[in-house]
């Protein structure tokens, strides 16, 4: 069973671009979780999806913003980027969390913003 | 106040040292994580609680759901074991993360 898989891994990005990060979660998995890991503010939750519904966002501007299809595969996008977003960006799913699943994480995606 | 506290933030033990990593939280939540995560990036989820005790290995997670603490043990510590340990609550289809234990295990 393939796990989680995010792409990129690794991307540089000016300040003011935007930039897409995709994960497709575990087969069969229906709940996708994204978290941005910085070393000075360590995992924080960005947004959860479950079913193309957004259920639950963390507290984050609306520059960042992400979307979930009906193969449950999702996207995060962050636009007009600020040096500030450079972290490791993190997706995770389960099959419905809030009910004590265990949790699969991708590998994650870097993000270095110039 | 952080609704996950985790302690102690650092830790570094002698190989073979029996540790212990506390998690103490103060939010309603449904279950109780804890995951490891190497210096690549990745991270593991090792156990998930509800209640009780459960052992994998030489790692052993315990759950008090009245004084609402966690425990991470880790017997006969191995330098492989270094990694942060992260405990986090589940709560409302989000996960609420502590701020991680650096553990080191000098060989």
């Amino acid at each position: 069973k393939a796990g989680v898989t995010q792409t990129p891994r690794y991307l540089i990005k000016t300040r003011g671009q935007q930039v897409t990060l995709s994960c497709s979660p575990i087969s069969g998995h229906r709940s996708v979780s994204w978290y941005q890991q910085t070393p000075g503010q360590g995992l924080q939750f960005l947004f959860e999806y479950f079913s193309e519904t957004q259920r639950n966002k963390g507290n984050f501007p609306g520059r960042f913003s992400g979307r979930q299809f009906s193969n449950s595969r999702s996207e995060m996008n962050v636009s007009t980027l600020e040096l500030g977003d450079s972290a490791l960006y993190l997706c995770a799913s389960s099959p419905e969390p809030g009910y004590g699943n265990t949790i699969y994480f991708g590998e994650g995606s870097w993000l270095t913003v110039v | 106040k952080n609704e996950v506290e985790q302690s102690p933030q650092n830790l570094t033990a002698q190989e073979g040292e029996f540790i212990t990593i506390n998690c103490s939280y103060s939010v309603g939540i449904s279950a109780l994580h804890w995951l490891q995560q190497h210096p690549g990036g990745g991270i593991v989820s090792l156990f998930m609680l509800s209640s009780g005790k459960k052992k994998h290995g030489r790692l052993i997670a315990t759950i008090n759901i009245q004084e609402k603490h966690s425990s991470l043990h880790i017997t006969a510590s191995h330098p492989r074991d270094s990694a942060v340990y992260i405990c986090a609550g589940d709560s409302n289809y989000q996960l609420i993360w502590g701020a991680g234990t650096k553990l080191i295990i000098k060989p």
